[in-house]
């Protein structure tokens, strides 16, 4: 099977940069994905790494070591409006259903 | 495009009664899942299908039934309804298997659902 390991909880202040990892074990890795899930609202899509190194989306960027099974996603200048969870999952299987972590919860302090 | 939708928004259910979560998606997405998020933790796949007439297992299948009639549709049945489903239920879409269109999905806003 397919698991995942994230911090539960991160706690950063405005202006600041954060660092959210992930370790993962699973059979047929095709890539790391992470979302992003603000209080009793639907988990958006940020970031997908499917081959080693950084990826970089705005403020956010997300990194894959295929070679260690781990990946980090990477929040700078933090606003008030990242407090939220966020989930990192891998596919696997035939049709590569997505298996998530159980996510960390991020809270940015003014 | 409404994108994913799901309804109703939230239900209250007695033991042993049976209902279905609807959810529909306008982006023409071959893929379509079904999660569920119980408190403090991730999501956790239900049921999904690639395709309209295809469906299968995820992790926690039982006490679920789904079907896809439709490109558009991807209902989930509860047959019989347990306390032990009471969660939050999330309808997700992609446009298909591609690698790294896969691994983008759409949310619905999600059914909360409460079983006494």
């Amino acid at each position: 099977g397919q698991s995942l390991e994230q911090p539960s909880e991160v706690t950063a202040v405005e202006g600041a940069i954060v660092q959210i990892n992930c370790t993962y074990q699973t059979s047929g890795f095709y890539g790391l994905s992470w979302y992003q899930q603000h209080d009793g609202g639907a988990p958006t899509f940020l970031s997908y790494n499917a081959l080693d190194g950084l990826e970089e989306t705005g403020r956010f960027s997300s990194f894959l070591s295929r070679s260690d099974s781990y990946g980090y996603l990477l929040l700078q200048e933090l606003q008030m409006k990242d407090s939220a969870s966020y989930f990192c999952a891998v596919g696997s299987g035939s049709a590569r259903q997505l298996t998530f972590g159980s996510g960390t919860q991020l809270t940015v302090l003014p | 495009n409404a994108g994913v939708t799901q309804t109703p928004k939230f239900q209250v259910l007695k033991t042993g009664q049976s209902m279905t979560l609807q959810c529909a998606q306008d982006m023409n997405h071959e893929y379509m899942s079904w999660y569920r998020q119980d408190p403090g933790m991730g999501l956790r796949l239900i049921h999904y299908s690639v395709g309209a007439g295809i469906t299968d297992q995820g992790e926690v299948p039982n006490g679920y039934n789904v079907s896809r009639s439709t490109t558009e549709d991807f209902p989930l049945r509860l047959l019989s309804a347990a306390p032990s489903q009471t969660s939050v239920y999330f309808c997700a879409s992609s446009p298909g298997l591609a690698v790294g269109y896969q691994e983008t999905q759409y949310f619905g806003p999600g059914t909360r659902l409460l079983v006494l």
